[in-house]
């Protein structure tokens, strides 16, 4: 099973700044990854996909990059719709598909 | 416009059984593939089980196999989950969600989620 470990836990960010979210996978997982955010009450919604491609409707504020093991998602100028968690997947190897334990964006 | 609702959550006492459905449209079930994921409460996401197109195989995840099947009626375009022997570390909301084509990949879109509670 590959494990995905996100980092940190907690990020506390101030509007209009940048935010910068890390995911590693215990192996190689090529762009196998997708990122998702989870607002509360509402059920996850995906950003990403192939570690860099934006989901339809996703502004390009939110990036991804990285490949292998490390990835990371940016969110270039926070915006209040932002603050959410933020969780990243690996389609690589399955089953099972893993999710990393998740970043929470909350304001600074 | 393609959606997912989820029903049939519940409360259900440790070892009862519970069956989720969730109803597709705006799409055909059978050319996806399709999966069930869990959260529980206050906690991050968890995948539970999947079924590919084609000849349908399964998957599940070791912490529910043996007590959890998945299955679908292309007829009726619907999804299933039948969860028995439940026990109390299954309360979650449960998503179901659609992949990009027939096999494993990101999930989009997701449901809206049913609560299932296991407690006496």
């Amino acid at each position: 099973e590959i494990v995905m470990t996100q980092s940190p836990a907690t990020l506390s960010v101030s509007p209009g700044e940048r935010a910068t979210l890390s995911c590693r996978a215990s192996q190689s997982v090529s762009s196998n990854l997708a990122w998702y955010q989870q607002k509360p009450a509402q059920a996850p919604r995906l950003l990403m996909f192939d570690a860099s491609t934006r989901a339809t409707g996703i502004p390009a504020r939110f990036s991804g990059s990285g490949s292998g093991t490390n990835f990371t998602l940016t969110i270039s100028s926070l915006q209040s719709e932002d603050f959410a968690v933020y969780y990243c997947q690996q389609y690589n190897v399955w089953p099972p598909l893993t999710f990393g334990g998740g970043t929470k964006v909350e304001i600074k | 416009e393609v959606q997912l609702l989820e029903s049939g959550g519940g409360l259900v006492q440790p070892g009862g059984s519970l069956r989720l459905s969730c109803a597709a449209s705006g799409f055909t079930l059978r050319i996806y593939a399709m999966s069930w994921v869990r959260q529980a409460p206050g906690k991050g996401l968890e995948w539970v089980s999947s079924i590919i197109s084609g000849g349908g195989t399964t998957y599940h995840a070791d912490s529910v196999k043996g007590r959890f099947t998945i299955s679908r009626d292309t007829s009726r375009n619907t999804l299933y989950l039948q969860m028995d022997n439940l026990r109390a570390e299954d309360t979650a909301v449960y998503y179901c969600a659609r992949h990009r084509d027939g096999f494993l990949n990101w999930f989009d879109p997701w449901g809206q989620g049913t609560l299932v509670t296991v407690s006496s």
